[in-house]
């Protein structure tokens, strides 16, 4: 089956450093991919949607400038948190539509846990 | 915008016993897709079945099975002969069919416990 991959699976940074997620399809093309927050024992929340060659669709609420998207080829979307504070310490998922696929599945990568102290 | 809802925070069933987990939700979009995803501890998101709106045959995948209810907006799950690696957190989702651009809209959630 199809899979993403996310790294760092987890990463520990100071306040008001930047941190740079990547999400990856592995073996099929994603012109779209989906980035999502988790707080703990809570619900998945959808932060954007991430389109190849263009810019990112942020959700209402979802600060753009802070968290930086780009999805510069078919296999790769990066989230970088910028000056990053401990309320940013969260679980992010990305997800991925694969283009091949009809209704199109959207297969999740293993998320990665920031602390951010 | 679509809304749904997960009424049941946590259950707990015997192993073997079969197990419902209510959904609902709102929209105004007449063709969709509704999801129920399982999440365990290690927090990978795993597809458990998939209902397409336009389909008015409920969705089985072995022992798990829906039922829905396009007019009552319900989804529920089923879990039949429930097994311990059942446990986990269980979201119920939803998809519009905005050509292929719609992110999910997740339920709260509801932690299923199954007990030996």
């Amino acid at each position: 089956g199809a899979v993403v991959s996310q790294h760092p699976s987890w990463v520990i940074c100071k306040s008001g450093t930047s941190v740079k997620i990547e999400c990856r399809s592995l073996d099929f093309q994603a012109t779209t991919m989906f980035w999502y927050r988790q707080f703990p024992k809570q619900s998945l929340m959808l932060m954007a949607t991430s389109n190849e060659g263009s810019k990112a669709t942020y959700e209402q609420g979802v600060e753009k400038d802070k968290f930086l998207i780009n999805h510069a080829s078919l296999t790769l979307s990066t989230l970088t948190v910028t000056s990053a504070h401990p309320e940013d310490s969260s679980f992010y998922i990305c997800s991925a539509r694969d283009l091949g696929t009809v209704p199109y599945e959207q297969y999740f990568g293993p998320g990665t846990r920031l602390t951010v102290t | 915008a679509q809304t749904v809802t997960q009424s049941q925070p946590e259950m707990s069933v015997q192993e073997a016993e079969t197990v419902t987990l209510s959904c609902t939700y709102d929209t105004s979009e007449s063709n969709y897709y509704l999801f129920w995803y399982k999440q365990p501890p290690s927090r990978q998101m795993i597809l458990v079945i998939r209902q397409e709106a336009y389909k008015q045959q409920n969705a089985t995948e072995n022992r798990f099975s829906v039922n829905f209810q396009k007019a009552a907006k319900s989804f529920s799950l089923k879990i039949s002969d429930s097994q311990l690696g059942d446990t986990a957190m269980y979201f119920c989702a939803f998809r519009g069919s905005g050509g292929g651009a719609d992110g999910l809209t997740f339920g709260k959630g509801t932690h299923l416990i199954i007990q030996p």
